[in-house]
């Protein structure tokens, strides 16, 4: 199993800054990697697939980089709406997929 | 417009089965690549995958899990449903179905474009 982790656990940013999320593989996983954002009580919502596509809609301050095993997902200028919990999963080992333990994004 | 929608128990009680079906709407379950995956999270947890079937009634599951996971569709009837065995207090969590993104035309490829609200399902006696 390709276990994920996520860091920081908790990231305290200002709407306006910038934030940098990371994900992390235990064995490379190409480039077969998803972020999902989560609100409280709703469903996720894809971001960005294939480490760096955006989804449909996304705005442009979501960006997604990396491959292998190492993953960042960047926020370019955080809006209030922005803060949430991001997940990161991959595909790469199928049928086993696995998502990691997620960055909750606060207000500093 | 894709939607997903669960139903089911938002009870149970320990030993008993689970079965939760998701009614979707947007695509259909015999088109080829289309996929539907099972997802769940425990409360204040991370996600984690369950199972999925395919347009071709190929089933996947969790190795974790999948002795006491079963998934299968009705495609004249829009649903996917899958039954959980054996429930236990651990197994209490907010259970969602998604559709597998038909982005990349590797249907080997999964991940999640549109989700269903999630139902919240408790088990206890």
């Amino acid at each position: 199993e390709i276990v994920m982790t996520q860091s920081p656990a908790t990231l305290s940013v200002s709407p306006g800054e910038r934030a940098t999320l990371s994900c992390r593989a235990s064995q490379s996983v190409r480039s077969n990697l998803a972020w999902y954002q989560q609100k409280p009580g709703q469903a996720p919502r894809l971001l960005v697939y294939d480490a760096s596509t955006r989804a449909t809609g996304i705005p442009a301050r979501f960006s997604g980089s990396g491959s292998g095993t190492e993953f960042t997902l960047t926020i370019s200028s955080l809006q209030s709406e922005d803060f949430a919990v991001y997940y990161c999963q991959q595909y790469d080992n199928w049928p086993l997929f696995t998502f990691g333990p997620g960055t909750k994004m606060d207000i500093k | 417009q894709i939607t997903l929608k669960e139903s089911g128990p938002t009870l149970v009680k320990p030993t008993q089965t689970l079965t939760l079906t998701c009614s979707f709407s947007g695509f259909s379950l015999s088109t080829g690549g289309v996929g539907v995956g099972w997802i769940r999270q425990p409360p204040g947890k991370a996600l984690e995958w369950l199972a999925l079937i395919y347009w071709d009634d190929d089933k996947r599951y969790n190795p974790s899990l999948k002795s006491r996971l079963t998934v299968t569709k009705d495609t004249s009837k829009n649903q996917v449903v899958l039954t959980m065995t054996n429930m236990d207090p651990v197994d209490t969590a907010t259970y969602y179905c998604a559709h597998r993104s038909t982005s990349s035309g590797n249907f080997l490829l999964v991940f999640f474009d549109y989700w269903g609200q999630g139902t919240l399902v408790t088990v206890s006696s």
